[in-house]
């Protein structure tokens, strides 16, 4: 079946610097997609979301960038700061069915 | 804190058992959903349930079942256990059905012996 997925499985970044984190869907009835970050031991935690009549949705510190044309997604994090190290997952729903999608992972990791 | 409570956190039993994972949802949410984390398969989703109505099924085995109760806390059953089973169980919780974030509770790890 179609599913979500993750380009790279892990990031290393400097702390202070951007962190850009890629996610391409292949499901085209995909219509709203949501990133979340996990700490070990935790659930998944909503960071942000945006829906398929969007390209761009802004929160602090972070931007979801859309790009429907090549089923792309981002997530931009601005100055990376120590806490932000963690798995962050892209997962999508679409088709008028709520269930989620999940991609495989990005470990992000802040050296400092 | 993401408002979603679920329990127990850690379950530890053996091959052909039956556990009941429980979880409540955030303040006012209507709608919940479980999931299923493992290393090999990531974190799939089983089943919803919207205002006591079964609503959507995943990748939910037949050993496995759910229900809402009126007080919208959910439980998920989960017999004739197997070592595959062994996995982090997570409830999520949305105020809606549709364009909604959903907010996950910590999970439950069950650990088949």
């Amino acid at each position: 079946g179609e599913s979500v997925g993750l380009h790279l499985p892990t990031l290393s970044v400097q702390e202070g610097d951007n962190s850009i984190i890629n996610c391409a869907y292949s499901n085209s009835a995909s219509d709203y997609f949501i990133w979340y970050k996990q700490e070990s031991g935790k659930g998944p935690q909503f960071i942000i979301d945006i829906r398929s009549n969007m390209d761009k949705r802004q929160g602090q510190r972070v931007t979801v960038l859309l790009n429907k044309t090549v089923k792309h997604l981002s997530l931009q994090i601005a100055a990376t700061q120590p806490g932000d190290s963690a798995v962050y997952f892209c997962a999508e729903s679409g088709g008028g069915a709520d269930g989620l999608t999940f991609g495989k992972g990005t470990h992000l990791i802040i050296q400092p | 804190d993401s408002g979603v409570t679920q329990t127990p956190k850690h379950l530890i039993t053996a091959t052909g058992q039956r556990v009941t994972l429980r979880c409540s949802p955030r303040s006012g949410d209507l709608s919940v959903y479980w999931y299923q984390q493992s290393l090999d398969q990531g974190l799939q989703f089983l089943i919803q349930y919207y205002n006591g109505e079964e609503r959507a099924k995943g990748n939910i085995l037949e050993r496995f079942s759910a229900q809402q109760f009126p007080d919208l806390h959910s439980e998920l059953n989960l017999s004739s256990l197997e070592l595959g089973d062994s996995a982090l169980y997570f409830c999520a919780s949305s105020r809606e059905t549709g364009y909604q974030p959903q907010h996950f509770g910590d999970g439950t790890r069950l650990s088949i012996l």
